[in-house]
């Protein structure tokens, strides 16, 4: 089983649009967890961290649930430059080891 | 600052051939982590550097990868006797705890 699992999408969503990415972890020791956004042919960037008790950043909402083992996205608004693929990523600090999630791949179309 | 450098920024080699990969963290980032990423795939843990101890090589494919990481510093990725299955992009990521990781801009492997 993997560490992290994404739906791969794509999302195809229209501009102004409100769209969600799920994510699942299987480590329950897991501790720190993350959005990343890749464009094409780019590396990876840092979105935003998520925390227990969920955090919101301009039209980015991620909330984490640790019984269930999921982290979410909420994209409001989307605009044309939100299409990327969005990178799930939880940390094990005893190992300190990143592991990602393959990525859900975000349309946003005029 | 400065962020992640990666040299080469591309690089076509010959099958069987050896290459070297390079990375320079951010100053004072003490973990570096590589990974790789085939097209259209997910990353490829590859290997980890904390401070001074052991690195993690658990993600190594096979025995002709290896990596150093010389004064804590700048680290090199080597592949001997490259395969067409090595070509991908290979990414490095440096961290200065355990919060964030800040990537490289990759290396663009072909091998032909």
């Amino acid at each position: 089983r993997k560490e992290v699992e994404q739906d791969p999408g794509p999302f195809n969503v229209p501009e102004g649009a409100t769209v969600a990415f799920n994510c699942t972890y299987s480590n329950s020791a897991s501790q720190s967890f993350f959005w990343y956004r890749q464009d094409c042919r780019k590396e990876p960037k840092l979105l935003m961290s998520v925390y227990s008790s969920g955090n919101e950043d301009g039209r980015f909402t991620a909330q984490l649930n640790r019984a269930s083992q999921y982290i979410s996205l909420l994209i409001r608004d989307s605009k044309l430059s939100d299409s990327a693929t969005y990178l799930c990523v939880v940390n094990h600090r005893t190992f300190n080891k990143f592991y990602f999630g393959s990525g859900t791949k975000l349309n946003v179309k005029p | 600052g400065a962020g992640v450098s990666q040299s080469p920024s591309n690089k076509v080699t010959e099958k069987g051939k050896d290459v070297e990969l390079r990375c320079d963290p951010i100053s004072g980032h003490t973990a570096l982590y590589w990974y790789r990423q085939s097209l259209g795939q997910g990353l490829e843990f590859l290997i980890y550097f904390q401070g001074n101890s052991a690195p993690d090589k658990s993600g190594l494919p096979s025995d002709r990868f290896s990596a150093e990481r010389t004064g804590g510093s700048v680290s090199t990725l080597t592949i001997q006797r490259t395969q067409q299955e090595d070509s991908a992009v290979y990414l490095c990521a440096s961290s200065p705890s355990s919060e964030t990781q800040y990537f490289g801009p990759g290396t663009r492997l072909l091998v032909l």
